[in-house]
Formats: structure tokens, sequence, C-alpha cells
């Protein structure tokens, strides 16, 4: 059971160049979301999924992209980078159940942009 | 506007000692507050949660007090431990709602 993964760990792209951030979770969660986290501000939404086929955006979601491939994959684009998007991003999943929402975050990907 | 403000921003505590982190929140609906621990280099992990009904949760060292009224929830960290140095995050959402909305968390530092 290896929960949410991400990947890649590590990236370093140039000004203008577009990546895909990929997630996946094994936990059947109907729920997932992408954030970033800045040092002072915390966690960041950009965006989420509520339930496969749907995604909204969050506090954070411009110059972002999401798709919802499937009910296990949550993917994030970047389609013009900007040295402003240099973070460290995760992917989190989580399911109602019980009064209870928690999250379950991913190891993250650390985002240079230059 | 910042509807948890978790403090302090960073808290340094000697071995032994009791780390205090406060967060406090404005939304009434809110029923499920949690708190994440997270290590440098790692994705953050649930450590401890705490619903509205109850005043208080312990789990080994850590405890959440609860004020409902003051509406205002901490995280008690007794018996601090260097392997307790981590960043922490309160965090609150009403159920069903999707989307939780954190503190910014606070860097605490054990010395040995």
């Amino acid at each position: 059971n290896a929960g949410v993964t991400q990947t890649p760990k590590f990236q370093v792209l140039k000004t203008g160049q577009s990546m895909t951030l990929q997630c996946a979770q094994d936990m059947n969660h109907n729920s997932m979301y992408w954030y970033r986290q800045d040092p002072g501000m915390g966690l960041r939404l950009i965006y989420y999924s509520a339930s496969e086929g749907t995604t909204d955006k969050g506090e954070v979601p411009n110059g972002y992209n999401v798709s919802r491939l499937n009910k296990r994959e949550f993917s994030l684009r970047l389609e013009s980078a900007a040295p402003s998007q240099t973070s460290v991003y995760f992917c989190a999943s989580s399911e109602y159940r019980g009064g209870s929402d928690t999250q379950y975050f991913g190891p993250g990907t650390r985002l240079t942009v230059l | 506007q910042q509807q948890v403000k978790q403090s302090p921003q960073s808290l340094i505590v000697q071995k032994g000692g009791i780390s205090i982190i406060n967060c406090a929140y404005e939304n009434t609906a809110f029923d499920y507050f949690p708190w994440y621990q997270q290590f440098p280099g790692k994705g953050p992990a649930l450590l401890i949660a705490i619903r509205p009904d109850v005043s208080e949760k312990k789990e080994g060292r850590f405890t959440i007090s609860f004020n409902k009224s003051a509406k205002q929830f901490s995280l008690h960290i007794m018996d601090s431990q260097p392997g307790d140095s981590a960043t922490y995050f309160c965090a609150a959402s009403k159920g069903g709602s999707y989307i939780p909305t954190f503190g910014r968390g606070t860097s605490l530092i054990v010395h040995p």
C-alpha cells in the first residue's frame, strides 16, 4: 500500500518551459488536491478534485492546470513556468468517513524555475 | 482572509520541556480539527485530531485542547524530544466541504 505517490521528486526548469507533475493514490479516495508550500506561507491550495470528473480552483490557481485522469490519478501542469512558481508541491487525497476527512500527503516535488 | 491563525511561527524548546502551539479559527461551522506533523523533506502526516464534542484528546505525549467558546485549539507536546523537531500545521474543516483550511505552520526545534 504505497499511499500517495508523486513524480518527479525534483525538477529544474527554465522560465517558459512546461511540465506536468504526476500524482497517484491507492486508497480509493474520492477527493484529491494539489498544494504548494512556500516558507512562511504554509500550505496553499492550487486546485482540488472533489470526485472523479470534477475539478475546482483553490486559493492560488493562476498559472496552473489540472487533470483528474481517473479516480487514482490527478496531474498538475505548468504551461509556461515562471520563477514565482519555484516551490514544493504536494499532492494529497482524502475521503470523508466517520466525521473526519484526513488529508494524506505525498512526498512532494521540489521545483526550481530559473 | 486567514481563517485559521497559528502561533507561534517558530518555537525552540529544551529536551524534556513542554511545547505549546496555538490555533484560532473563525468559522463556527468547522467540525474537524487535525494537527499535521512534517519532517524536513517529507510530506505532512496526520498527528492527532479532535472533533468539537470533546475538550481534550490525548495520544501518548501529544494532547489537543479544544475551547469551543473561544474558537481556539492547541497542541501540547509533553516531554519534548529532539525527534519531535518538525513543522506542525493545524487545520480545520467542515465535514463534506472538501476543502480544509490550514494554519501557516510552526517550526519546532527541540534542543538536546
